[in-house]
């Protein structure tokens, strides 16, 4: 079975830019989860989503979003780029609906903001 | 509240020396519990898991059990490769509730020849 996809695997923005990410989970996995991780702050939660709802979020503001569709693949999207959102962005993927089912994890996209 | 207090890092050992990282937690109710692994320039590789008190998980080597008396989940491995350098995050997630992980900070390994 093939693993979490993540698309671009590289980005490049400058200040004010918005950008759209993009996360295929496994085959038969309804719940996608993204997370961001960063040197000083470490892997902090963005949010979840299942079956094209988001279920729960994480404490970023609302220029992080995101959505998912009827095939389960997510994009998050931010807006405004600022500097601090430099910082590598893991998608995860879960076979079911419940809580407690174990992530797996795609490769990551870097995004650097200049 | 969740959450997870990994050993500080940066760890260097020796090849075939044994390896122990330390991860403590906070939760409520009784988590499940995962160590992950990141190799440079990657996402994260599942390395284990137990889901109830007293389940051994292992990988690779790689072994933690679930301890409720003591609210820990410490890595251990016998004999580490240079192969085996990378970040290691300690995590849990509960089974009600939020279906989100809370990551420790990660412990860097450095195993040298």
């Amino acid at each position: 079975k093939a693993g979490v996809t993540q698309t671009p695997r590289y980005l490049i923005k400058t200040r004010g830019q918005q950008v759209t990410l993009s996360c295929s989970p496994i085959s038969g996995h309804r719940s996608v989860s993204w997370y961001q991780q960063t040197p000083g702050q470490g892997l902090q939660f963005l949010f979840e989503y299942f079956s094209e709802t988001q279920r729960n979020k994480g404490n970023f503001p609302g220029r992080f979003s995101g959505r998912q569709f009827s095939n389960s693949r997510s994009e998050m999207n931010v807006s405004t780029l600022e500097l601090g959102d430099s910082a590598l962005y893991l998608c995860a993927s879960s076979a079911d609906s419940g809580s407690g089912e174990t992530q797996y994890f795609g490769p990551g996209t870097r995004l650097l903001v200049l | 509240g969740n959450s997870v207090t990994q050993m500080e890092g940066p760890v260097t050992l020796s090849e075939e020396a044994f390896l122990t990282i330390n991860c403590t937690y906070t939760a409520t109710g009784y988590p499940s519990l995962f160590w992950y692994v990141q190799y440079p320039g990657e996402g994260l590789q599942l390395l284990l898991k137990a889901t109830k008190a007293d389940d051994k998980g292992s990988n690779k080597g790689f072994e933690a059990t679930y301890r409720k008396e003591t609210t820990s989940f410490h890595l251990e491995k016998g004999s580490v490769q240079v192969s085996d350098s990378a970040v290691y995050f300690c995590a849990l997630i509960r089974k009600t509730g939020a279906n989100n992980l809370f990551f420790g900070t990660g412990t860097r390994l450095t195993v040298i020849p």
